[in-house]
Order: structure tokens, then sequence, then C-alpha cells
């Protein structure tokens, strides 16, 4: 099915600890963005990116570092976890003036 | 910066209930306004949309107008059933393809 994926689903890490969660989409979708999911404060922006090669941060970016050499994927890495990274992650993608599309998320627990 | 209001959940209704969801934004230019669900356990899906004042989005029986002179993009469905147990978010975007979210509405349906 086309549209947004997202791996791992669930992920526990170590405070300090580095890792990479993926995010892929097969619909030729020109901006491509991440965000995280808190409790009581609705979804957040990370990181964004408006095409190949162009990445720009958002609301919340510090601890995080991404990257798009591809129109397909858009990685999300975080350098060294800490707890107050325990969250839910989303990748989502679009056009302009389209509606976005968004993975099934990625829940990652840092201890 | 731009900004999107909720009313605070969550909200529980019986089968067959009239449903309204408060939305206000605050943004400088013309967004587009958008309703995303989610269901349990899944990311968020695009439920309707309008992008300027006086449109009306609807989609599975669910409607919101995008009110200009009140900020408003209230949602709502005539009768709601257990299946539309979900969270809801209001949202705006513009310019740069930013999505802004409201903090989410659960909604628990009783048969």
């Amino acid at each position: 099915n086309a549209g947004v994926t997202q791996t791992p689903k669930f992920q526990v890490l170590k405070t300090g600890q580095s890792m990479t969660l993926q995010c892929a989409q097969d619909m030729n979708h020109e901006y491509m963005s991440w965000y995280r999911q808190d409790p009581g404060m609705g979804l957040r922006l990370i990181h964004y990116s408006v095409g190949a090669g162009i990445t720009d941060q958002g609301e919340v970016p510090n601890g995080y570092n991404v990257s798009r050499s591809t129109t397909e994927d858009f990685p999300l890495r975080l350098l060294s976890a800490a707890p107050s990274q325990t969250s839910v992650y989303f990748c989502a993608s679009n056009n302009r003036g389209g509606g976005y599309t968004f993975g099934s998320g990625t829940r990652l627990t840092v201890v | 910066g731009d900004s999107v209001t909720q009313m605070e959940g969550p909200v529980t209704l019986s089968e067959e209930a009239f449903l309204t969801i408060n939305c206000t934004y605050t943004a400088t230019g013309y967004p587009s306004l958008f309703w995303y669900v989610q269901y349990p356990g899944e990311g968020l899906q695009l439920l309707l949309k309008a992008t300027k004042a006086d449109d009306k989005g609807s989609n599975k029986g669910f409607e919101a107008t995008y009110r200009k002179e009140t900020t408003s993009f209230h949602l709502e469905k005539g009768s709601v059933q257990v299946s539309d147990s979900a969270v809801y978010f209001c949202a705006l975007v513009q310019g740069a393809q930013k999505l802004v979210f409201g903090q989410g509405t659960r909604l628990t349906i009783n048969p």
C-alpha cells in the first residue's frame, strides 16, 4: 500500500545511546516532516524538509538531526538520548497545498 | 506565532448524540484548516479540511465551517457512533507548509 512507512514501531534506549528512526514515503511528495506527540500537547514539529537536500528546524529541534538525501527517505537521528525524548514520533509527507499523510508512529522510551 | 486552541477533553457521549468540538486559531494570514483523527494505536488520518473563509469541509458525517470572523473551525456531527471514539486534532497550515496542531480532544462514545 502506498503511504508513509516508519520503523521501528517500538524502541527502548538507555540514556546517552544514539539511534535513527527511519521514514520512507512512496508517493513522490515534496515535503516531509517529523513530529513528536506528548500527552496534552498535541503534535510538535521537530524538523521538516521541502525537498531533497533541504532541511529546516521546527518548534523542538534540540537533540535531533535530519538529512534528506533522496525524495523518499527522511531519517531522524537522536544523537544522545535523554528521558525527555520519551515520546511517540510521527513522520509525515505532503505536496504543497495537499493533505498530509502520516506514518503509524514510533513509540520511544528512554530509560 | 500561529496557534490552535481546542476544547479540553475528554468528551464522553452516548451513541446518537450530537457532537461539537470547538477549535479556534490565531494566525497572521489566511491559513488552511484541518481536522485529523487518531484511532487507538494508529497514526493521524485527515478527516476534513477547508482552505478559505466560509468553506465547509465534510467527511463521514462530520462537518466544519471556516469562520474567519470568529477565527473558528468547530467540528460537528449530528449522530455519533461508537466507532467515532478517537482523538481529534484541529490544525492549521500556511506559508512554509508546517502543520500547527491543537492539543487534541479525546472522544469516547458509549453504546
